[in-house]
């Protein structure tokens, strides 16, 4: 079984501060890591993943995460936010079965940015 | 790049009536999959469709009936609509074999039940 939990439901920060958006989870095989983005009234998009190999991925809009197999955690990080940061973040798990693969969610943090 | 579309976007229904929300997508993708969000929940999954011709519960099945028509569609079906399935629904999909599992997600469609 597999589980996600994104420490803080809303997270405040100014415009040009450090985003740390924080995400551990718990799987009983190496897994696919990945955070996606909702804008309001959207879809989820893909941010960025983790597979295999380097553990600092590099995502869009400036994001990046670090995978930490020892502390079983996905935190996802930005220099400087910016306003169009502002949307729900979900961090998510997936085992790396070739079928199915069902990916678990965590409960999502709400990211605001204030001028 | 239409991607993953669902129909409809916005519905309002009375508790008791039924209706089947529309998904398709044109990446060629094998696996289909259905969830539900709700405030402070994440999101959560009801059915799933591994592949063409097969249909599986996900966390959240019950209420619900789901239909692989084919490779590019997958329905849910809500047959006796109830207040607590006010929620937005989404569907998403993704390739299996040689995937990382990335899912690639509809706009959502939001149901009322009345």
């Amino acid at each position: 079984a597999q589980s996600v939990t994104q420490l803080g439901s809303h997270v405040s920060v100014s415009e040009g501060a450090l985003v740390l958006l924080r995400c551990n989870y718990s799987s009983s095989v190496p897994p696919y890591l990945f955070w996606y983005v909702q804008y309001p009234n959207q879809g989820l998009q893909l941010l960025l993943k983790y597979t295999t190999g380097a553990t600092l991925v590099k995502g869009i809009n400036g994001f990046e995460a670090e995978f930490k197999k020892s502390e079983t955690s996905f935190h996802l990080t930005k220099p400087s936010a910016h306003m169009s940061d502002a949307a729900e973040y979900f961090c998510a798990v997936s085992d790396r079965q070739a079928n199915a693969g069902k990916s678990t969610f965590g409960d999502g943090t709400t990211l605001t940015v204030k001028p | 790049n239409a991607g993953v579309t669902q129909t409809p976007k916005f519905q309002v229904l009375k508790t008791g009536q039924s209706m089947t929300l529309q998904c398709a997508q044109d990446m060629n993708h094998n696996s289909m999959y259905w969830y539900r969000q709700d405030p402070g929940m994440g999101l959560r999954l009801i059915y799933y469709s591994a592949s063409e011709g097969t249909t599986d519960k996900g966390e959240v099945p019950n209420g619900y009936n789901v239909s692989r028509l084919n490779k590019r569609e997958f329905s849910l079906r809500l047959e006796s609509a109830a207040p607590s399935q006010t929620s937005v629904y989404f569907c998403a999909s993704r390739q299996t074999q040689g995937s990382t599992g990335e899912l690639f997600f509809g706009e959502g469609s939001r149901l009322t039940v009345l």
